[in-house]
């Protein structure tokens, strides 16, 4: 089915480990972003990628790496997860600068560290 | 420093009234403003976007004022439902951030059949 598609949906993993969430989208937008959502923060981007190899910081990326060698596929990985980082990850994706038709967000990974 | 902010008390009302909930930002000059819809364990829907030029905005029973001089944005749904209950997100695009949207932390609405 078409649509932007998040695994795993839930994961729980160790402090210090390297995780990473995937992100993938069928509609070939060019840009294509990571959020985190926290209780008393709201959404808050960490990476966001104008197009295959163009990626750029958010606002909270330190311990996150992302890459984007397809158009579709975006992943985000925690290098050395920490406790700080447990959180629901949402990817998004937009054909334009989210001007046309806003973005179009995946159901969400809800990340425990442990 | 720059700043979105929601109503963060949720709002109650009874079916069949027009829900109306505010966003304010500060030292910000959006191009547009969207918002969104957020349902329990799922991820935010796309509604309706305003641009900077535009007053107001409708998509059926939903409306969207934005006064760039207030600073605000107003989101209305009239006759509301129990299924309209969700969290309404807003959202900035500012100029040239390069579609880099910034949220609100949200209101919850809830409508009381």
């Amino acid at each position: 089915d078409a649509g932007i598609t998040q695994s795993p949906r839930y994961k729980i993993t160790e402090t210090g480990r390297q995780v990473t969430l995937m992100c993938h989208q069928t509609w070939s937008h060019s840009y294509m972003f990571w959020y985190r959502q926290d209780l008393g923060h709201g959404l808050r981007l960490i990476y966001y990628s104008a197009a295959a190899d163009i990626t750029d910081k958010g606002e909270v990326s330190d311990g996150y790496v992302v890459s984007r060698s397809k158009t579709e596929n975006f992943p985000l990985t925690l290098e050395s997860a920490t406790r700080s980082q447990t959180s629901v990850y949402f990817c998004a994706s937009s054909a334009l600068e989210g001007e046309v038709e806003g973005y179009t967000f995946g159901s969400g990974t809800r990340l425990t560290v442990v | 420093s720059q700043k979105i902010e929601q109503n963060s008390e949720a709002l109650n009302i009874q079916e069949g009234k027009t829900a109306t909930l505010t966003c304010n930002y500060t030292n910000y000059s959006p191009a547009y403003l969207q918002w969104y819809r957020q349902d329990p364990g799922r991820g935010p829907v796309f509604l309706l976007l305003i641009r900077e030029n535009e007053k107001e905005k409708r998509k059926e029973r939903l409306k969207v004022t934005f006064d760039t001089t207030l600073k605000q944005s107003l989101f209305h749904i009239t006759a509301s439902q129990p299924a309209d209950s969700a969290t309404y997100l807003c959202a900035l695009d500012p100029y040239n951030q390069g579609g880099k949207l910034i949220f609100g932390q949200g209101t919850e609405l809830s409508v009381k059949p």
